[in-house]
């Protein structure tokens, strides 16, 4: 099993819409998670933390689930910059930072 | 952004050439990171400084060595590299390996994006 898994999509959307990606990861142990953006042939940025309690930063919200080991991040109203991948981003142990294969987005006009 | 930043940006070498990769953080960070990031797979970590010293080497071949001179600078020196060690190799920094709050990430550099003939 992946230490962390995503669906690699692509996901087509219109301007406007909700769409929501989904992460699981496998060691229980984890304590703190990301998502990252990576556009095109560009290094990974950091988007936001996911907090236990879920967060929310203007269009974006991000929720843990620990006992289903389980991150989601939705995006309302998505605009054309929004396409990118989605990297979810797990810390194991020693600040090891634990990458998925990332979700791509593609949000059309 | 400059905060890290990585030489060359691109780089084609035959499998007899030996290049070196370098990265510079100006962040005042004392972590350094290579990873390696291939089509359509996860980021993979290859080595960690911290300090100056190496605490993680991720079972990387002996072809791929690193060098660590200081907190702000690091290298990859590429020796005999084969064709699949093309990919994109990027270069992160952080406040430190081990300390840090809940929320300390990793900033990354724009990356060197390798092709072997």
């Amino acid at each position: 099993r992946k230490e962390v898994e995503q669906d690699p999509g692509p996901f087509n959307v219109p301007e406007g819409a909700t769409v929501a990606f989904n992460c699981t990861y496998s060691n229980s142990a984890s304590q703190s998670f990301f998502w990252y953006r990576q556009d095109c042939r560009k290094e990974p940025k950091l988007l936001m933390s996911v907090y236990s309690s879920g967060n929310e930063d203007g269009r974006f919200t991000a929720q843990l689930n620990r006992a289903s080991q389980y991150i989601s991040l939705l995006i309302r109203d998505s605009k054309l910059s929004d396409s990118a991948t989605y990297l979810c981003v797990v810390r194991g142990a020693y600040n090891k930072l634990i990458f998925g294969a990332g979700t791509r987005l593609a949000v059309h006009p | 952004e400059t905060g890290v930043t990585q030489t060359p940006r691109h780089l084609v070498m035959g499998m007899t050439n030996k290049k070196s990769l370098k990265c510079e953080q100006h962040l005042g960070h004392n972590a350094m990171y290579w990873y390696k990031q291939s089509a359509k797979k996860p980021l993979e970590l290859m080595f960690v400084y911290n300090f100056k010293e190496q605490t993680e080497n991720n079972s990387v071949p002996s072809r791929f060595s690193p060098e660590c001179p200081n907190s702000s600078h690091l290298f990859l020196h590429l020796h005999t590299l084969q064709p699949e060690d093309s990919a994109l190799y990027l270069c992160a920094s952080s406040p430190s390996w081990t300390s840090g709050t809940y929320q300390e990430t990793q900033y990354f550099g724009p990356g060197t994006r390798l092709l072997v003939l």
